[in-house]
């Protein structure tokens, strides 16, 4: 079945740790990645975004992330974290064919110790 | 200015109640969807419409209704709520409905809770 992964469930980290957040799906065309967060009690905010180009994407706050297409992944990372950075964090794959939906993963939980 | 606002931000009601959730955007998309978020922090699609036209619709309920009164607006109509039905609701819109480029934009959330 089609799906997008978050292995990582609840990842703990003290600050100006590096951060690395493992996201794979299971589609095999061509796919748009997102990735989102959603800050405690706030909506879901768009992080950064792959649609074709260069693999490695920056974003917001720092926030980078690489598409490799041979594994189907598309992790999140930075270098050095902060307390502010506590989150939950949502990878998201719509197909480039078909519904204009997107697919979610379950979701990784970000806590930054100080 | 907010660019997608939903209405109320929490909603508790009883079982078997009819209740609406509005959502509104400002950011003159084509598009808008409704997402549902459950316990375990999953989201997944419910609906979106295009230009006042229901183009997908997983197999969600048919207690269930998305309403459009024009491309600003896409509200969410609920039936005999159920116990199950507690999530939150997020709406969210984008500019063009072909998947391709655009990039869907989200509101704040509507946390329901059903009694």
């Amino acid at each position: 079945a089609q799906s997008v992964s978050q292995h990582n469930h609840h990842v703990i980290l003290s600050e100006a740790a590096s951060l690395e957040l493992g996201c794979n799906y299971s589609y095999g065309g061509t796919v748009n990645l997102f990735w989102y967060v959603q800050y405690p009690g706030q909506h879901l905010q768009l992080l950064l975004k792959y649609f074709s180009g260069d693999p490695l994407v920056k974003g917001i706050k720092g926030f980078e992330a690489e598409f490799i297409k041979s594994k189907f992944s598309f992790n999140l990372r930075k270098p050095s974290v902060q307390w502010s950075d506590t989150a939950e964090y949502f990878c998201a794959v719509r197909l480039r064919t078909g519904a204009n939906n997107l697919f979610f993963g379950t979701g990784t939980r970000l806590t930054v110790i100080p | 200015d907010t660019a997608v606002s939903q209405t109320p931000k929490y909603l508790v009601t009883q079982m078997g109640n009819d209740k609406s959730i509005k959502c509104e955007q400002n950011l003159g998309h084509d598009t808008m969807y409704w997402y549902k978020q459950d316990s375990k922090k999953f989201l997944k699609i419910m609906f979106s419409y295009n230009n006042k036209e229901l183009i997908i619709n997983e197999t969600v309920p048919n207690r269930f209704s998305p309403k459009s009164p024009d491309k600003a607006h896409l509200n969410l109509h609920i039936n005999s709520l159920e116990l199950g039905d507690s999530a939150v609701y997020f709406c969210a819109s984008s500019q063009d409905p072909s998947p391709g480029t655009d990039t869907q934009y989200f509101g704040p959330g509507t946390r329901l809770t059903v009694l």
